[in-house]
């Protein structure tokens, strides 16, 4: 079965470091997103993506975050200086489109900022 | 700000049983509602999805939505152990691809044995 595929698994980074999470996505999926579940809480949603160009963004995604598709099949979150409080799992997640939102969610990866 | 309720639970069912799950949501404008099952430091997977009112039977799994009542529950029939986890509802405003899910932070549910 086609997954969502994510590296890497764990991250551990120093405050203020930049740090690239990288995710690829199910192959005929047309929309790609960024989520994100501090240790306790509610997914929270950061970004969807789709033909290149940023479809929708929260509150959360501030300039210290982009997202790229470097090629046809990676889709990467940058987080340019890491806080402590962007410590958390972030999952990235594809849906096909087609009107409807069933997204389906890779494995994550584990932010730590020390 | 947009909302998605859901008691935190635990709720603990013994094997065999119905077990309910219920979810509220602030936006009336909400065009589509899925119930995500997540194991612990494991990804949302999602398990069912509802757009119009009713009830929509899968399995074991029926979602029921009262978008009158901003409400939306699981049942699940004949809980097994391996259904142990926590449920995550999500809401999108826009039933559109593309656009953000609300998450609720999830009951946790214990099916003992």
């Amino acid at each position: 079965e086609p997954e969502v595929t994510q590296t890497p698994s764990h991250q551990v980074t120093q405050m203020g470091q930049e740090v690239i999470l990288r995710c690829v996505p199910i192959s005929n999926h047309l929309y790609f997103y960024w989520y994100r579940q501090i240790l306790g809480q509610k997914v929270e949603f950061l970004v969807s993506f789709y033909n290149n160009e940023i479809s929708e963004k929260s509150e959360i995604f501030d300039d210290q975050f982009s997202v790229e598709r470097p090629d046809g099949s990676n889709f990467t979150l940058k987080i340019r200086s890491t806080k402590l409080e962007d410590s958390a799992m972030y999952f990235c997640a594809s849906s096909e489109g087609r009107g409807s939102e069933k997204l389906f969610f890779g494995s994550g990866t584990q932010l730590s900022v020390l | 700000q947009k909302e998605v309720e859901q008691n935190s639970g635990p709720l603990s069912v013994p094997e065999g049983a119905i077990a309910s799950l219920n979810c509220t949501y602030s936006d009336r404008g909400s065009q589509s509602f899925f119930w995500y099952r997540q194991y612990s430091g494991k990804s949302p997977e999602l398990i069912m999805f509802i757009y119009s009112n009713g009830d929509k039977e899968d399995g074991r799994f029926t979602a029921q939505l009262n978008k009158a009542s901003q409400y939306v529950s699981l049942l699940i029939r004949d809980s097994q152990p391996s259904d142990s986890a926590t449920y995550l509802c999500a809401v999108n405003t826009a039933n559109q691809a593309g656009t953000a899910l609300i998450f609720g932070k999830g009951t946790t549910l214990s099916v003992s044995s």
